[in-house]
């Protein structure tokens, strides 16, 4: 039963237009989603975040969208450049008593932004 | 230069041995994690360990062990009742109440 779903495995859009990222969730008991950015045979790197109190956290070209009633989050990349394909996971954390620091992952989506 | 080692990036192991990865991270994080990536299949949760000489089964245990001797490191073992080991492994680590977790640069077994 997967709690954070991508939907969609691939993505590819043209430099200087936007990447438009999605992530559904079914548990309404996490408390920050989190995006993180993966290239091949490297770890995820931190990319951006949001808590659940909030609808949107922005970090230059990256921004973060929330949809709590539609337990639904989005990452939109404007412009997407080239260094942008990788593919992106969305996390998000359980609210657990005890603090648990543990994420929940999707499958991860790959983007590829072509020149 | 702070930040998470695994060696080696690469391993190769013929079927029923146990193999050991090695997670070093000078972060001066409390809390450290394996995750198991395989294609299509995201990050799944092995094990975690939020302090020293503590640690809880994830979603996929089954097969793995793990030690938190050292607040530093936690090696992962995967024994030979893991029925696919060969997958590409990642270490992760954060502060304590901080949901921010810091990846590792992977090993990828392969067992044969």
């Amino acid at each position: 039963d997967q709690q954070v779903k991508q939907n969609s495995p691939s993505l590819s859009v043209q430099e200087g237009r936007i990447s438009i990222l999605n992530c559904d969730y079914t548990n309404s008991m996490f408390d920050y989603f989190l995006w993180y950015k993966k290239y091949p045979a490297e770890g995820p790197t931190f990319l951006i975040s949001i808590s659940s109190i909030k609808d949107k956290n922005e970090d230059g070209r990256f921004t973060v969208f929330l949809n709590k009633s539609a337990k639904h989050l989005s990452l939109h990349i404007v412009p997407s450049q080239p260094g942008d394909s990788a593919v992106y996971f969305c996390a998000a954390r359980p609210l657990t008593q005890g603090g648990s620091e543990k994420l929940v992952f999707g499958k991860g989506m790959k983007l590829t932004v072509n020149p | 230069d702070g930040g998470i080692t695994q060696s080696p990036k690469y391993l190769f192991r013929k079927e029923g041995q146990n193999v050991t990865l090695s997670c070093e991270q000078n972060l001066n994080h409390d809390a450290m994690y394996w995750y198991r990536q395989d294609p299509g299949q995201g990050l799944r949760l092995i094990y975690y360990s939020q302090i020293v000489n503590d640690f809880q089964k994830g979603d996929i245990a089954e097969g793995y062990s793990v030690s938190r001797e050292k607040k530093e490191s936690f090696p992962l073992t995967v024994t030979s009742a893991q029925k696919n080991p060969t997958a590409f492994y990642l270490c992760a680590s954060s502060h304590r109440g901080n949901y921010e977790q810091y990846f590792g640069p992977g090993t990828r077994l392969t067992v044969t």
